[in-house]
């Protein structure tokens, strides 16, 4: 069974682009869930997509954005980079059942500069 | 508001040694707790989750309600248990589903 396939796994950027990460859950998985992992702040969360609907947000600025389509597989987009959005950006999925685990990609290592 | 704690940055233990990784919450709900680790250069990865009530590669994990605690702990610590260690609360609500990480112990064994 394939595991969660995030792409691309390194990106540099210049402050001001816009850029897009691709994520792919686990087949049969229709959770899928963005988070940016930085030294200072740890993991944070950033949204939860299920059945192409956001269903959750975390406390990031509407520069962040997301969708997911019906395959589930889920993008997100970060316009007018800052230099502070460096970071891994992970993706997890999962099927939603309860106590059911979160499974995790290797991570988009963005980098603005 | 739910929170995590790991109120320790980094642990270094000497190989054959207990160790005890600490984890405390705060949740309004039922929690339901896991501990993920990550080893160097390969991605997050459930270690185990407390309704399990299982012991994986040694470790255990008990929930404490009255404590709000959610310790991960091995007796005999190895050095492939070197890695970044992250408590993580899981919160359900009427729209959906997220995790709350805590910031992290890095566990290093030493020889």
């Amino acid at each position: 069974k394939a595991g969660v396939t995030q792409t691309p796994r390194y990106l540099i950027k210049t402050r001001g682009q816009q850029v897009t990460l691709s994520c792919s859950p686990i087949s049969g998985h229709r959770s899928v869930s963005w988070y940016q992992q930085t030294p200072g702040q740890g993991l944070q969360f950033l949204f939860e997509y299920f059945s192409e609907t956001q269903r959750n947000k975390g406390n990031f600025p509407g520069r962040f954005s997301g969708r997911q389509f019906s395959n589930s597989r889920s993008e997100m987009n970060v316009s007018t980079l800052e230099l502070g959005d460096s970071a891994l950006y992970l993706c997890a999925s999962s099927f939603q059942d309860e106590n059911t685990e979160a499974f995790f990609g290797q991570g988009t290592r963005l980098t603005v500069v | 508001a739910q929170r995590v704690t790991q109120p320790e940055k980094l642990l270094s233990v000497f190989k054959g040694a207990p160790v005890e990784l600490k984890c405390n919450y705060s949740y309004s709900g039922s929690p339901e707790l896991f501990w993920y680790v990550q080893y160097s250069r390969q991605r997050l990865q459930l270690l185990l989750r407390h309704i399990s009530r299982e012991s994986i590669k040694g470790f255990t994990a008990d929930l404490n309600k009255g404590e709000t605690s959610f310790h991960l702990k091995k007796p005999f610590a190895q050095e492939e248990d070197s890695a970044m260690y992250y408590c993580a609360l899981s919160v359900r609500d009427n729209y959906g589903q997220n995790f709350v990480f805590g910031p992290g112990t890095r566990l290093s064994v030493l020889p």
